[in-house]
């Protein structure tokens, strides 16, 4: 079993549509989580950081971490196509500054 | 931001050949330099991570002596494949971080396709 696993998709919605992308863990050892966004053949860009449960808000970005049912989300309001991409959660364990664990990373399109 | 430049972004060598990889914090200190690898379809796996002016940490699994890390400086570090094969064909990125300042800090490079016939 993958330590975290995340739908690869791919995902397609249209313009202005709310997108919800989600990853599970197995690690409980997990404390801090990351989204980052990656377009194709760059290195992936952070967009969201938290450490716990809860959600954090950034723009159009809303990052949720429920860490009793090892389960995160990120939320895209208001979707562009400029969005589209390929979205990665990563996480890491508390003491291992900068050493991540990635899900598969989810492909969307977001189409006018 | 922050910019971690990465070079060459697509390479393509004969098996047996060595190639080197190079990772460049541009406007930080890097301490701490990080080396993933991406199989199509697949995560960033975690290869090791390089130290400035100390051996690199290898993650289980991988060879040390078939992925060589340099970090001479606290601007660079260095991935070369030695007698690549073309198993060895993969996107390579490695990340950065960075000290300065609090929180989370760590930068990416653009990634480097290797291909290898």
């Amino acid at each position: 079993q993958k330590e975290v696993e995340q739908d690869p998709g791919p995902l397609s919605v249209p313009e202005g549509a709310i997108v919800s992308l989600n990853c599970t863990y197995s690690n409980s050892a997990f404390q801090y989580f990351m989204w980052y966004r990656q377009y194709s053949r760059k290195g992936p860009e952070l967009l969201m950081y938290t450490y716990s449960s809860g959600n954090k808000e950034d723009g159009r970005f809303t990052a949720q971490v429920d860490k009793s049912s090892k389960y995160i989300s990120l939320f895209i309001r208001d979707s562009q196509p400029s969005d589209s991409a390929t979205y990665l959660c990563a996480m890491r364990k508390g003491t291992s500054y900068g050493k991540l664990t990635f899900g598969q990373g989810t492909i969307l399109t977001v189409h006018p | 931001g922050a910019v971690v430049s990465q070079h060459p972004s697509r390479v393509i060598c004969k098996s047996g050949t060595s190639v080197k990889i190079e990772c460049r914090s541009l406007d930080f200190q890097a301490t701490t330099m990080f080396w993933y690898r991406q199989f199509p379809k697949q995560s960033l796996m975690l290869m090791a991570t390089s130290n400035e002016g100390s051996k690199a940490t290898y993650e289980q699994g991988v060879e040390k002596d078939k992925f060589l890390i340099n970090h001479a400086s606290l601007t660079l570090s260095t991935l070369t494949v030695t007698s690549a094969h073309p198993e060895d064909s993969s996107f390579y990125i490695c990340s950065a971080r960075s000290v300065e300042g609090a929180g989370e800090k760590l930068f990416f490079g653009s990634g480097t396709q290797l291909s290898v016939l």
